[in-house]
């Protein structure tokens, strides 16, 4: 059965950079059939695609976080990650990783992680 | 890129059924079979409950269907049971200005 497990800090302070990286065990990374993605959920509001990434590298962003968002694979440790840099108050949110089978399936996702940007 | 648009609530008895829709445009919704449907439970991760319009994953109740009409996607739900109370969220395939993807506002449902 496959998991994803997001991992990162708790807590970022405003202006600073969030970090996470998600986990995928029970299953290849590589595998060609599939992207990975980021969403998140504020407190009390919707979700928010972030960004998703293919096995090779390839990456496609939210228009609206593009510049400030990185999303990178490591397929030795079978983990992707999530950098979003400048964060303020308006990124505090549960982010979540998820499996994505294309074009429109997020099968999978991690149980979730919060993350509060405080100073 | 825009949410999709979903109605903040709504609400059905035991029994009956119910149809939350969301609206896109022809850059998603309307172009694209694409559409997916999740449910979210306080707390936890999203589910996914429909894909590409109107299928259902494998475990999915067959209470639970999908349709399209033009730029609107709706999911029915029948039997309604105390445990589809949740959030549901529609989703969409899109290529308004690269590959990407978007998501509704998200429909709460009560379970009178």
């Amino acid at each position: 059965q496959l998991q994803l497990q997001e991992s990162g800090p708790g807590l970022v302070k405003p202006s600073e950079t969030l970090s996470l990286t998600c986990t995928v065990s029970g299953g290849s990374i590589s595998s060609s059939s599939y992207y990975w993605g980021w969403i998140r959920q504020p407190p009390g509001k919707g979700l928010e695609w972030i960004g998703s990434i293919y096995y090779s590298g390839s990456t496609y962003y939210n228009p609206s976080l593009k510049s400030r968002v990185t999303i990178s694979v490591d397929t030795s440790k079978n983990q992707f990650s999530l950098k979003l840099s400048s964060v303020t108050a308006a990124d505090t949110a549960v982010y979540y990783c998820a499996r994505l089978e294309p074009p429109n399936n997020f099968d999978y996702w991690g149980q979730g992680t919060l993350v509060t940007v405080s100073s | 890129q825009s949410a999709l648009t979903q109605p903040a609530s709504v609400s059905g008895s035991p029994g009956q059924s119910i149809t939350i829709s969301c609206t896109g445009t022809s850059s998603d919704v309307g172009g694209y079979n694409y559409v997916s449907w999740y449910q979210q439970h306080p707390g936890k991760a999203p589910k996914l409950m429909i894909y590409d319009v109107s299928n259902r994953p494998s475990g999915v109740s067959n209470r639970f269907s999908g349709s399209k009409s033009g730029n609107t996607a709706s999911l029915t739900i029948s039997g309604l049971q105390a445990e589809d109370e949740a959030d549901y969220y529609c989703s969409s395939y899109t290529s308004s200005s690269t590959l990407a993807w978007v998501f509704g506002g998200g429909t709460k449902l009560t379970v009178l």
